[in-house]
């Protein structure tokens, strides 16, 4: 089983719809869990982190984690064609400097 | 801002060359990663370092090396570059602690 799974796109949502994104984890003791978004040919850039069970909103995005589900989403709201990227999950422990990351979603937003 | 600088945006080297690349970060972290980036794959860890000198293995150490000499500078060394190898090569820090990672933007490598 991967450390982190995320489900396999791609995505095409209408421009103004929402895009929703789901991760899951194996490990319990995940601690911390990012979401990156990824222009093609262009390095990740962080966009959300979350660290306690629940929602949290940032402007047009809302990352929600679930540490019981062992489940992490990213909704974008009102999706922009500028949305269309591809968004990386990424995952780390207590006290483990390293970040596990899912292989990502590509998601296209239709104008 | 975090900088996070790749020496080299795009690299073409021959087979079994020795092949560094080289990473700076300006903010002062002590952790330092490289990735590389692969179709369908995602990002898999090569190397990281917590600390100067100090160095641990990640998920795919093999036919790589990596040197820290100094705290803002991480380098990460082909050994014998075979054609394997080609890949997008991301280099990331982060500060102490359980937080995200900076990435710099990344060097292409074509080993033909």
């Amino acid at each position: 089983q991967k450390e982190v799974e995320q489900n396999s796109g791609p995505l095409s949502v209408p421009e103004g719809a929402i895009a929703s994104l789901n991760c899951t984890y194996s490990d319990r003791g995940s601690q911390s869990f990012f979401w990156y978004r990824q222009y093609s040919g262009k390095s990740p850039e962080l966009i959300m982190s979350i660290y306690s069970n629940g929602d949290k909103e940032d402007g047009r995005f809302t990352a929600q984690l679930n540490k019981a589900s062992q489940y992490v989403s990213l909704l974008i709201r009102d999706s922009q064609p500028s949305d269309s990227a591809t968004y990386l999950c990424a995952v780390n422990k207590e006290d483990d400097y390293k970040l596990s990351f899912g292989a990502g979603t590509t998601v296209t937003v239709r104008a | 801002d975090v900088k996070v600088t790749q020496s080299s945006r795009y690299l073409v080297k021959r087979t079994g060359e020795k092949v560094f690349l080289e990473c700076v970060q300006d903010m002062d972290h002590e952790n330092m990663f490289w990735y590389r980036q692969d179709p369908g794959l995602g990002l898999r860890l090569i190397y990281f370092s917590y600390d100067v000198k100090m160095k641990e293995k990640g998920d795919i150490p093999e036919g790589y090396s990596v040197s820290r000499e100094k705290k803002e500078r991480f380098s990460l060394i082909l050994e014998s570059a075979s054609t394997n190898q080609t890949s997008m090569y991301l280099c990331a820090s982060s500060p102490t602690g359980v937080t995200e990672a900076f990435f710099g933007q990344g060097t292409r490598l074509t080993v033909v």
